[in-house]
């Protein structure tokens, strides 16, 4: 079965950098694109970029350009975040999550939706 | 960048009654419009892709409907385990925008 696997719970100081991690299991890694979206205590869904694992283009919110990293590793089917410049604003629950992009061992491309997300990673920026 | 912009913000309805969440993006973006649902203490789930085709696995009580700009989430008969938050997404183009949320509570 799909699932995405996330790195555990943060806890960093303003101006730090975290790094969260995505393993992946039970499907092609490279053939669907990663996205990461977070999601503050109480409030609405924030999309931050997406990665297409096999080419490893990717595309960031214009609010995260210059802050937001997206990596992958295709030997171990892990996607990676990486937000540098912490401030308490960045405090909530960052998921990867599968879609947006996916193309098939035909090389047809398609758009599906956000099908499968990965449990969470709460973030704490706090001094 | 499109907008989506969910209404109401929140609403409370009894079990049985049927619910109606609307989605206004603006502009249009090809029916590449999902709709969520993230109930309290939970990882969203897709309801609803393509505007209107249910997931596999969701109950038939969802429905989806509208094109071009907008969008309608219905749920037919509604039930205790609705209770949550629901948004909607555009998912094609960059950015994948979601709607500010829609909070289902029972009277």
């Amino acid at each position: 079965q799909v699932q995405l696997v996330q790195s555990g719970a943060e806890v960093k100081m303003p101006g730090a950098s975290v790094k969260v991690s995505c393993r992946t299991s039970g499907y092609s890694f490279i053939s669907y694109d990663i996205n990461w979206v977070r999601q503050a205590t109480g409030q609405g869904l924030e999309w931050l970029g997406w990665m297409n694992p096999n080419s490893g283009n990717k595309v960031y919110a214009q609010k995260f350009r210059g802050r937001v990293t997206l990596t992958r590793d295709t030997s171990t089917n892990t996607a990676y975040l990486e937000l540098s410049s912490l401030t308490s604003e960045d405090t909530a629950v960052y998921f990867c999550v599968r879609g947006g992009g996916h193309y098939d061992s035909n090389g047809q491309y398609s758009i599906p939706a956000f099908d499968y997300w990965g449990q969470g990673t709460p973030v704490t920026v706090a001094s | 960048d499109i907008q989506m912009t969910q209404s109401p913000s929140s609403l409370s309805a009894s079990v049985g009654d049927r619910v109606t969440i609307t989605c206004r993006a603006s502009q249009d973006f090809a029916n590449y419009l999902a709709w969520y649902q993230q109930r309290p203490g939970k990882v969203p789930h897709l309801l609803i892709y393509g505007a209107s085709t249910l997931q596999s696995g969701v109950p038939s009580r969802f429905s989806g409907s509208g094109s071009g700009t907008d969008f309608t989430l219905t749920i037919s008969n509604l039930q205790p385990e609705d209770v949550g938050t629901y948004y909607c997404q555009k998912y094609n183009s960059s950015p994948r925008t979601f709607g500010q949320g829609t909070k289902v509570e029972l009277k």
